[in-house]
Protein backbone atom coordinates (compact mmCIF):
# COMPACT_ATOMS: atom_id res chain seq x y z
CA UNK A 1 0.00 0.00 0.00
CA UNK A 2 1.65 3.23 -1.11
CA UNK A 3 1.82 5.70 1.87
CA UNK A 4 1.34 9.44 2.12
CA UNK A 5 3.23 11.55 -0.87
CA UNK A 6 4.35 14.98 -1.06
CA UNK A 7 5.58 17.29 -3.43
CA UNK A 8 8.09 18.63 -4.38
CA UNK A 9 10.78 17.27 -2.05
CA UNK A 10 12.17 20.68 -1.55
CA UNK A 11 11.66 24.47 -2.43
CA UNK A 12 13.53 27.69 -2.40
CA UNK A 13 11.42 31.02 -2.81
CA UNK A 14 12.06 34.45 -2.30
CA UNK A 15 9.88 36.65 0.30
CA UNK A 16 6.76 37.54 -0.49
CA UNK A 17 5.94 35.10 -3.13
CA UNK A 18 3.42 32.50 -3.26
CA UNK A 19 4.06 28.91 -2.87
CA UNK A 20 1.75 25.67 -3.60
CA UNK A 21 2.43 22.08 -1.36
CA UNK A 22 1.35 19.36 -2.74
CA UNK A 23 -0.25 15.75 -0.47
CA UNK A 24 -1.85 13.18 -1.71
CA UNK A 25 -3.19 10.13 1.02
CA UNK A 26 -3.64 6.99 1.74
CA UNK A 27 -5.98 4.97 -0.69
CA UNK A 28 -8.99 5.26 1.10
CA UNK A 29 -8.39 7.92 3.48
CA UNK A 30 -10.52 11.07 3.51
CA UNK A 31 -8.79 13.24 6.34
CA UNK A 32 -5.72 15.39 5.44
CA UNK A 33 -3.81 17.44 7.77
CA UNK A 34 -0.84 19.90 7.52
CA UNK A 35 1.79 20.46 10.20
CA UNK A 36 4.50 23.23 10.00
CA UNK A 37 8.15 21.83 11.63
CA UNK A 38 10.08 24.80 12.28
CA UNK A 39 13.56 25.35 13.84
CA UNK A 40 12.55 26.17 17.46
CA UNK A 41 9.27 26.00 17.44
CA UNK A 42 8.68 22.55 16.93
CA UNK A 43 5.50 20.86 15.34
CA UNK A 44 2.32 22.91 14.64
CA UNK A 45 -0.96 21.70 13.48
CA UNK A 46 -2.13 24.17 10.68
CA UNK A 47 -4.84 22.84 8.90
CA UNK A 48 -7.30 20.24 8.71
CA UNK A 49 -9.64 19.03 5.51
CA UNK A 50 -12.42 15.95 5.46
CA UNK A 51 -14.26 15.10 2.83
CA UNK A 52 -13.30 18.51 0.98
CA UNK A 53 -14.13 20.83 3.61
CA UNK A 54 -11.75 22.75 6.17
CA UNK A 55 -12.77 21.32 9.71
CA UNK A 56 -10.53 23.29 11.64
CA UNK A 57 -7.40 25.24 11.58
CA UNK A 58 -4.66 25.79 13.61
CA UNK A 59 -3.13 29.11 14.87
CA UNK A 60 -1.76 30.82 11.64
CA UNK A 61 -2.34 33.72 9.59
CA UNK A 62 -5.06 33.69 7.03
CA UNK A 63 -2.40 33.63 4.12
CA UNK A 64 -2.15 29.93 5.09
CA UNK A 65 -4.94 28.34 3.15
CA UNK A 66 -5.61 25.42 1.34
CA UNK A 67 -7.77 22.60 -0.23
CA UNK A 68 -9.11 19.34 -0.36
CA UNK A 69 -10.19 17.74 -4.18
CA UNK A 70 -12.48 15.35 -4.59
CA UNK A 71 -10.04 12.70 -4.47
CA UNK A 72 -8.80 13.39 -1.18
CA UNK A 73 -5.35 15.11 -2.54
CA UNK A 74 -5.13 18.22 -0.96
CA UNK A 75 -3.06 21.45 -1.65
CA UNK A 76 -1.81 23.78 1.23
CA UNK A 77 -0.82 27.47 -0.02
CA UNK A 78 0.89 29.84 1.53
CA UNK A 79 0.77 33.53 0.37
CA UNK A 80 3.26 36.33 0.86
CA UNK A 81 5.86 34.51 2.02
CA UNK A 82 8.25 35.53 5.51
CA UNK A 83 11.30 34.23 6.16
CA UNK A 84 9.83 32.65 9.01
CA UNK A 85 7.93 30.38 6.85
CA UNK A 86 10.84 28.35 6.19
CA UNK A 87 10.01 25.14 8.01
CA UNK A 88 9.25 21.87 6.96
CA UNK A 89 5.64 21.14 6.09
CA UNK A 90 4.54 17.30 6.73
CA UNK A 91 0.70 16.28 5.54
CA UNK A 92 -0.77 13.18 7.26
CA UNK A 93 -3.68 11.78 6.65
CA UNK A 94 -5.78 9.29 8.66
CA UNK A 95 -9.58 7.21 8.28
CA UNK A 96 -9.81 7.29 12.20
CA UNK A 97 -8.03 8.61 14.12
CA UNK A 98 -4.60 7.65 13.31
CA UNK A 99 -2.62 9.92 11.14
CA UNK A 100 0.29 8.83 8.88
CA UNK A 101 2.79 11.10 7.45
CA UNK A 102 4.26 11.79 4.66
CA UNK A 103 8.16 12.80 3.85
CA UNK A 104 7.60 16.43 3.93
CA UNK A 105 8.10 19.37 2.20
CA UNK A 106 11.29 21.45 3.01
CA UNK A 107 10.36 25.17 1.96
CA UNK A 108 12.93 27.88 2.49
CA UNK A 109 12.51 31.56 1.91
CA UNK A 110 15.52 33.90 1.17
CA UNK B 1 -5.91 24.32 24.51
CA UNK B 2 -4.06 21.26 25.35
CA UNK B 3 -0.72 21.14 25.89
CA UNK B 4 2.05 18.87 25.99
CA UNK B 5 5.61 18.57 27.86
CA UNK B 6 8.48 16.53 26.88
CA UNK B 7 11.00 16.89 29.77
CA UNK B 8 13.70 14.77 28.46
CA UNK B 9 15.22 17.18 25.30
CA UNK B 10 17.81 13.97 24.83
CA UNK B 11 18.61 11.18 26.31
CA UNK B 12 21.65 8.72 25.52
CA UNK B 13 21.80 4.85 26.12
CA UNK B 14 23.73 1.38 24.86
CA UNK B 15 22.47 -0.58 22.44
CA UNK B 16 19.81 -3.21 24.40
CA UNK B 17 19.30 -1.13 27.39
CA UNK B 18 16.08 -0.01 28.18
CA UNK B 19 15.04 3.53 28.11
CA UNK B 20 11.90 5.72 29.28
CA UNK B 21 10.69 8.93 27.40
CA UNK B 22 8.80 11.09 29.59
CA UNK B 23 5.50 12.73 28.56
CA UNK B 24 2.72 14.65 30.41
CA UNK B 25 -0.10 16.58 29.11
CA UNK B 26 -2.47 19.31 29.98
CA UNK B 27 -6.16 18.70 29.00
CA UNK B 28 -9.64 19.72 30.12
CA UNK B 29 -11.28 16.95 27.81
CA UNK B 30 -12.17 13.21 28.98
CA UNK B 31 -11.94 11.60 25.28
CA UNK B 32 -8.84 11.69 23.57
CA UNK B 33 -5.87 9.74 21.96
CA UNK B 34 -2.31 9.83 22.93
CA UNK B 35 0.36 9.01 20.26
CA UNK B 36 4.28 8.47 20.48
CA UNK B 37 6.15 9.46 16.59
CA UNK B 38 9.36 8.74 15.74
CA UNK B 39 11.26 11.14 13.65
CA UNK B 40 14.69 9.50 12.43
CA UNK B 41 17.32 11.79 10.23
CA UNK B 42 15.16 11.03 7.17
CA UNK B 43 12.68 13.13 8.93
CA UNK B 44 9.56 10.56 7.68
CA UNK B 45 7.12 10.77 10.66
CA UNK B 46 6.46 7.23 11.78
CA UNK B 47 3.41 6.06 14.28
CA UNK B 48 5.10 3.99 16.85
CA UNK B 49 1.93 3.42 19.23
CA UNK B 50 -1.66 5.08 20.33
CA UNK B 51 -3.53 4.59 23.40
CA UNK B 52 -7.23 5.30 23.71
CA UNK B 53 -7.98 7.45 26.81
CA UNK B 54 -10.66 5.06 27.85
CA UNK B 55 -8.80 2.17 27.82
CA UNK B 56 -7.10 1.55 31.34
CA UNK B 57 -4.75 -0.98 29.65
CA UNK B 58 -1.56 0.45 28.55
CA UNK B 59 -0.58 -0.11 24.69
CA UNK B 60 2.13 -2.44 23.74
CA UNK B 61 3.40 -3.06 20.30
CA UNK B 62 6.71 -5.17 20.42
CA UNK B 63 9.68 -3.24 22.29
CA UNK B 64 7.52 -0.54 22.82
CA UNK B 65 4.89 -0.31 25.54
CA UNK B 66 3.40 2.78 27.35
CA UNK B 67 2.71 4.00 30.82
CA UNK B 68 -0.73 5.69 30.67
CA UNK B 69 -1.80 7.45 34.07
CA UNK B 70 -4.43 9.29 32.97
CA UNK B 71 -5.07 11.07 36.51
CA UNK B 72 -1.23 12.28 36.54
CA UNK B 73 -1.82 12.93 32.85
CA UNK B 74 1.27 10.77 31.99
CA UNK B 75 1.79 8.89 28.91
CA UNK B 76 5.33 7.63 29.34
CA UNK B 77 7.35 5.55 26.38
CA UNK B 78 8.96 2.05 27.41
CA UNK B 79 11.50 1.27 24.53
CA UNK B 80 13.07 -2.67 25.58
CA UNK B 81 16.24 -4.21 24.02
CA UNK B 82 16.87 -0.87 22.41
CA UNK B 83 18.27 -1.21 18.77
CA UNK B 84 20.37 1.44 17.01
CA UNK B 85 17.79 1.77 14.34
CA UNK B 86 15.72 3.26 17.52
CA UNK B 87 17.77 6.41 17.62
CA UNK B 88 15.51 9.39 16.16
CA UNK B 89 13.23 11.85 17.76
CA UNK B 90 10.54 11.03 19.56
CA UNK B 91 7.30 13.19 19.97
CA UNK B 92 4.56 12.64 22.52
CA UNK B 93 1.20 13.88 20.58
CA UNK B 94 -2.41 14.60 21.85
CA UNK B 95 -5.27 14.47 19.83
CA UNK B 96 -9.06 15.43 20.82
CA UNK B 97 -12.16 13.34 19.77
CA UNK B 98 -15.31 14.77 18.38
CA UNK B 99 -17.95 12.60 18.75
CA UNK B 100 -20.37 14.83 17.10
CA UNK B 101 -18.85 14.88 13.49
CA UNK B 102 -16.64 11.75 13.80
CA UNK B 103 -12.93 11.91 13.08
CA UNK B 104 -10.44 13.63 15.21
CA UNK B 105 -8.82 16.83 15.55
CA UNK B 106 -5.07 18.13 14.69
CA UNK B 107 -2.31 16.76 16.94
CA UNK B 108 -0.33 19.00 19.64
CA UNK B 109 2.71 17.92 19.73
CA UNK B 110 5.59 18.15 22.44
CA UNK B 111 9.12 19.18 21.70
CA UNK B 112 10.40 16.18 21.07
CA UNK B 113 13.27 14.22 22.83
CA UNK B 114 16.23 13.45 21.00
CA UNK B 115 16.88 9.69 21.72
CA UNK B 116 20.47 8.45 20.73
CA UNK B 117 21.39 4.81 20.58
CA UNK B 118 25.04 3.80 21.02
CA UNK B 119 26.52 0.95 19.92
Amino acid sequence: EAGVTQSPTHLIKTRGQQVTLRCSPISGHTSVYWYQQALGLGLQFLLWYDEGEERNRGNFPPRFSGRQFPNYSSELNVNALELEDSALYLCASSLLYEQYFGPGTRLTVT
Amino acid sequence: AQTVTQSQPEMSVQEAETVTLSCTYDTSESNYYLFWYKQPPSRQMILVIRQEAYKQQNATENRFSVNFQKAAKSFSLKISDSQLGDTAMYFCAFMNRYYSGGGADGLTFGKGTHLIIQP
